[in-house]
């Protein structure tokens, strides 16, 4: 089954303690993305990727870091959480043009 | 820089009754645009695409979009709406690959018995 998987799905933590959500997809896509969903602002893009070691920073990066060494994962790294990162996080694949974009089924993450 | 625009934040629409939600996107080339549907606490399944050919789009659940470019839209309906669909409906705006996918705030849709 074509699908994208995040890990944790919820998370708490405490400010300034290093986290990492993992992301993975068994579709072989060569685009991948991070979105954090906050009410009434809907998702804003975090970082992307278009392939192996190439990433770039979307709308909102500020506090984030993210790898691609292996096409299938794409995890999101929190060097030093803060409260105001408390969200809810959505990564996301996508083939070459003209495929829909496929989205893991979110991380709930509290910074406290 | 490409953005979207969905006017309305809640709808609520009685079961059986039709259902348009409105979405403005702002994008300098030919855009490649999307509805998403999230029921609570679930992840984001597309609706419907559009990228080029017919205007008119039939999408899973009954639901359609039509693209105008003239009006900057892509509205999405359905003849009769179902209490299931009661969730929040994104429009999102796409470039070559996705990895620029811009998303609207959203629109909650209540149904009413």
């Amino acid at each position: 089954e074509a699908q994208v998987t995040q890990n944790p799905r919820y998370l708490i933590t405490v400010t300034g303690k290093k986290l990492t959500v993992t992301c993975s997809q068994n579709m072989n896509h060569e685009y991948m993305s991070w979105y954090r969903q906050d009410p009434g602002l809907g998702l804003r893009q975090i970082y992307y990727s278009m392939n192996v070691e190439v990433t770039d920073k979307g709308d909102v990066p500020e506090g984030y870091k993210v790898s691609r060494k292996e096409k299938r994962n794409f995890p999101l790294i929190l060097e030093s959480p803060s409260p105001n990162q408390t969200s809810l996080y959505f990564c996301a694949s996508s083939g070459a043009e003209n495929t829909e974009a496929f989205f893991g089924q979110g991380t709930r993450l509290t910074v406290v | 820089a490409q953005s979207v625009t969905q006017p309305d934040i809640h709808i609520t629409v009685s079961e059986g009754a039709s259902l348009e939600l409105r979405c403005n996107y702002s994008y300098g080339a030919t855009p490649y645009l999307f509805w998403y549907v999230q029921s609570p606490g679930q992840g984001l399944q597309l609706l419907l695409k559009y990228f080029s050919g017919d205007t008119l789009v039939q999408g899973i659940k009954g639901f359609e979009a039509e693209f105008k470019r003239s009006q900057s839209s892509f509205n999405l309906r359905k003849p009769s709406v179902h209490w299931s669909d009661a969730a929040e409906y994104f429009c999102a705006v796409g470039a070559i690959g996705y990895s620029t996918l811009t998303f609207g705030k959203g629109t909650m849709l209540l149904v009413s018995p």
